[in-house]
C-alpha cells in the first residue's frame, strides 16, 4: 500500500510566482491536512479537507493561500504571489476517518520550497 | 486550550544510553497523545499513540512512553540508543475539535559513538 504522496519534493520559485503542491493521500484515505514546517520550528496546521470540502482552514493565511481537494485527483495546495517568508517545508498528510481524536495521521515527505 | 510543550530542543546521548524525551500537555478534553520521529529530509513518522487503553505504551524501534495524568506528562524513553535513532521527535496532541494536531516545537536527538 502505497503511502502519502507529494510532488514536486524540491520547488523553488521567485517572488511574485505561483507554487502549486499536490498530495495524493494513501488509497482508502478521504482525509487530507497540510501542515507548514518553517526553519526552527515545528510543524503547524493549516487546512483539513475531506473530498471536495474544507472542513478547517483556521490555520490557512488569509490572503494568497488556497486549497482544494477535488472529487477525482490529489489535493492542491497554492500559494499565490509567493514571497520569500512562504520557504518552508509542506506536509501533507491523511487519515482514513476524523473527527475521532486518536485518528493517526500518515504523513508525506513533503515539499521543501524555496522562494528566490 | 490543547499545547505541548517539549522540553529541551536538543538531547545528546551516547551510542547504548538512556534516550528520555520530555513532552507535557495541556488539554481540555481526554487527551490522545502521539510521538512522530523526522529523520532529515523526510516526513514524519509515527513512533505511538496514546488511546487511553494502556498508561505504557510501546512503539517501534524500541521507544516507549508513559501516560502520567497527575504529571500532565507523555514522555519518550529507549533503553539503549542507536547511532540510526539520530532524529527530530515531535509530541503532537489533536486540537479540540479533532481536526488538526498540535505538535510541540521538537527535540533533535544526537547519537554519539
Amino acid at each position: 500500500n502505497a503511502g502519502v504522496m507529494q510532488n514536486p519534493r524540491h520547488l523553488v520559485r521567485r517572488r511574485g510566482q505561483e507554487a502549486r503542491l499536490r498530495c495524493s493521500p494513501m488509497k482508502g484515505h478521504s482525509h487530507v491536512y497540510w501542515y507548514r514546517q518553517l526553519p526552527e520550528e515545528g510543524l503547524k496546521f493549516m487546512v483539513y479537507l475531506q473530498k471536495e470540502n474544507i472542513i478547517d482552514e483556521s490555520g490557512m493565511p488569509k490572503e494568497r493561500f488556497s486549497a482544494e481537494f477535488p472529487k477525482e485527483g490529489p489535493s492542491i495546495l497554492r500559494i499565490q504571489q509567493v514571497v520569500r517568508g512562504d520557504s518552508a517545508a509542506y506536509f501533507c498528510a491523511s487519515s482514513p476517518t476524523s473527527g475521532e481524536y486518536q485518528e493517526t495521521q500518515y504523513f508525506g515527505p513533503g515539499t521543501r520550497l524555496l522562494v528566490l | 486550550a490543547q499545547s505541548v510543550t517539549q522540553l529541551g530542543s536538543h538531547v545528546s546521548v551516547s551510542e547504548g544510553a538512556l534516550v528520555l524525551l520530555r513532552c507535557n500537555y495541556s488539554s481540555s478534553v481526554p487527551p490522545y497523545l502521539f510521538w512522530y520521529v523526522q529523520y532529515p529530509n523526510q516526513g514524519l513518522q509515527l513512533l505511538l499513540k496514546y488511546t487511553s487503553a494502556a498508561t505504557l505504551v510501546k512503539g517501534i524501534n524500541g521507544f516507549e512512553a508513559e501516560f502520567k495524568k497527575s504529571e500532565t506528562s507523555f514522555h519518550l524513553t529507549k533503553p539503549s540508543a542507536h547511532m540510526s535513532d539520530a532524529a527530530e521527535y515531535f509530541c503532537a496532541v489533536p486540537n479540540q475539535a479533532g481536526t488538526a494536531l498540535i505538535f510541540g516545537k521538537g527535540t533533535t536527538l544526537s547519537v554519539s559513538s
